[in-house]
């Protein structure tokens, strides 16, 4: 059965470094996402995709944050200067129904900022 | 503001019990109603989605939506212990947006 890939699974890095979550959706799919979940905490959205640029954005998504998709198969997350409150679950998601279709998780990247 | 609510929990019933979830919503005009399951340190598992008023059933599971009361639940028959998880409402909201709200989830304690 098809999948949500993310590499890598951990990321810790240095405050102020940069970082980037990869993610494979789902080959047919052609609406991706970003949540990410704080310890303890709800699943937050961050950003949609589709069609080559951002549908959607909430206001966690601030100028530290970008999305790409460099290729036909990879979606990824960039941090530009990581901040301690960065560190959290984040998950990729991705559907083939539009926004109103259920949404398939990928496994998640924990990212833990020293 | 739109909010989702679940009591956190932790639920505890015995195995082969019927455990209730529920879920509360302040957006009158949300549209879609979904049910995950999320294990610790795992990412969300897709249950149930519900669009319309009433039940919906699929295998131990029943997802129950009343749009009146800005109600959602979920019934799961026959615990298992392998159903102790967290499980989290997620509510897409009206107005054109249909990215989901989450609540922040109850845990399901399943015991022998």
């Amino acid at each position: 059965e098809p999948e949500v890939t993310q590499t890598p699974s951990h990321q810790v890095t240095q405050m102020g470094q940069e970082v980037i979550l990869r993610c494979v959706p789902i080959s047919n799919h052609l609406y991706f996402y970003w949540y990410r979940q704080i310890l303890g905490q709800k699943v937050e959205f961050l950003v949609s995709f589709y069609n080559n640029e951002i549908s959607e954005k909430s206001e966690i998504f601030d100028d530290q944050f970008s999305v790409e998709r460099p290729d036909g198969s990879n979606f990824t997350l960039k941090i530009r200067s990581t901040k301690l409150e960065d560190s959290a679950m984040y998950f990729c998601a991705s559907n083939e129904a539009g926004p109103r279709g259920t949404q398939y998780f990928g496994p998640g990247t924990r990212l833990t900022v020293l | 503001q739109k909010e989702v609510e679940q009591n956190s929990g932790p639920l505890s019933v015995p195995e082969g019990a019927i455990a209730s979830l529920n879920c509360t919503y302040s957006d009158r005009g949300s549209q879609s109603f979904f049910w995950y399951r999320q294990y610790s340190g795992k990412s969300p598992e897709l249950i149930m989605f519900i669009y319309s008023n009433g039940d919906k059933e699929d295998g131990r599971f029943t997802a129950q939506l009343n749009k009146a009361s800005q109600y959602v639940s979920l019934l799961i028959r026959d615990s298992q212990p392998s159903d102790s998880a967290t499980y989290l409402c997620a509510v897409t909201a009206s107005g054109g947006s249909y990215i989901p709200t989450f609540g922040r989830g109850t845990s399901l304690i399943v015991h022998p």
